[in-house]
């Protein structure tokens, strides 16, 4: 299972640290991905890290405002959010990543947390 | 790549059968996933690669298509079926993951 924490209420400009953390399957050998969702909208994909966490993929809006990373010793993934808007306000998720076979890459999402809510306001 | 779910919203009754639309801006061959989401809860995979029903997923579901047109039939509704739906792709390099905005199925 994935358990994220770390949401919480945060002014417009500031920063947030989620965490993740996973059990129950080979964390380390599993593409990991952040995906949130605002309030009453379809899911949004933010960013994903390989399984050994040497390549990190952003959706364009927020390269260089978040940062993911993992640490296998720990089975934990986190997201560091800085210069947070209002729009960032949403239900994050934690998701493993599905490689097809043949393939290197992840596309899709089998395995979801219940989220961590991050609401941003002043 | 844009995905467009239509239609938004479907009304039906608990036995009859659904039939959901996925439509890619683009050609992304078979690489679309579907996922259920029901209030209160994260979404959960019910396809992937337009056709693979993904792990514990009943037989009921079913995903076809490639290309650009896909579909997800849900062929005799059960009262745990009503829920939103949504399709998702990856494309490109670096990767991007897109969500269709959604399809909600509600009780008639």
């Amino acid at each position: 299972q994935l358990v994220e924490s770390g949401g919480d209420l945060v002014q417009p400009g500031g920063s947030l640290r989620l965490s993740c953390t996973a059990s129950g399957f080979a964390f380390s050998k599993y593409w990991m991905s952040w995906v949130r969702q605002a309030p009453g909208k379809g899911p949004e994909w933010v960013a994903n890290i390989k399984y050994d966490g040497s390549e990190t993929f952003y959706a364009d809006i927020e390269k260089g405002q978040f940062t993911i990373s993992r640490d296998n010793a720990q089975n934990s993934l986190y997201l560091q959010m800085s210069s947070l808007r209002v729009e960032d306000t949403g239900v994050y998720y934690c998701a493993r990543g599905v490689v097809p076979r043949g393939s290197t890459v992840q596309y899709y999402f089998d395995l979801w947390g219940q989220g961590t809510l991050v609401a941003v306001s002043s | 790549t844009m995905l467009t779910q239509s239609p938004a919203t479907l009304s039906l009754s608990p036995g009859e059968r659904a039939t959901l639309s996925c439509r890619a801006s683009q050609n992304i061959y078979s690489f679309l996933a579907w996922y259920q989401q029901k209030p209160g809860q994260p979404p959960r995979l019910l396809i992937s690669d337009a056709f693979n029903r993904a792990p514990g997923i009943p037989a009921r579901f079913s995903g076809s298509g490639s290309g650009t047109d896909f579909t997800l039939t849900i062929a005799s509704l059960e009262p745990e079926d009503f829920a939103v739906y949504y399709c998702q792709q990856r494309t490109g390099w670096p990767p991007v993951y897109t969500f269709g905005q959604g399809t909600r199925l509600e009780i008639k």
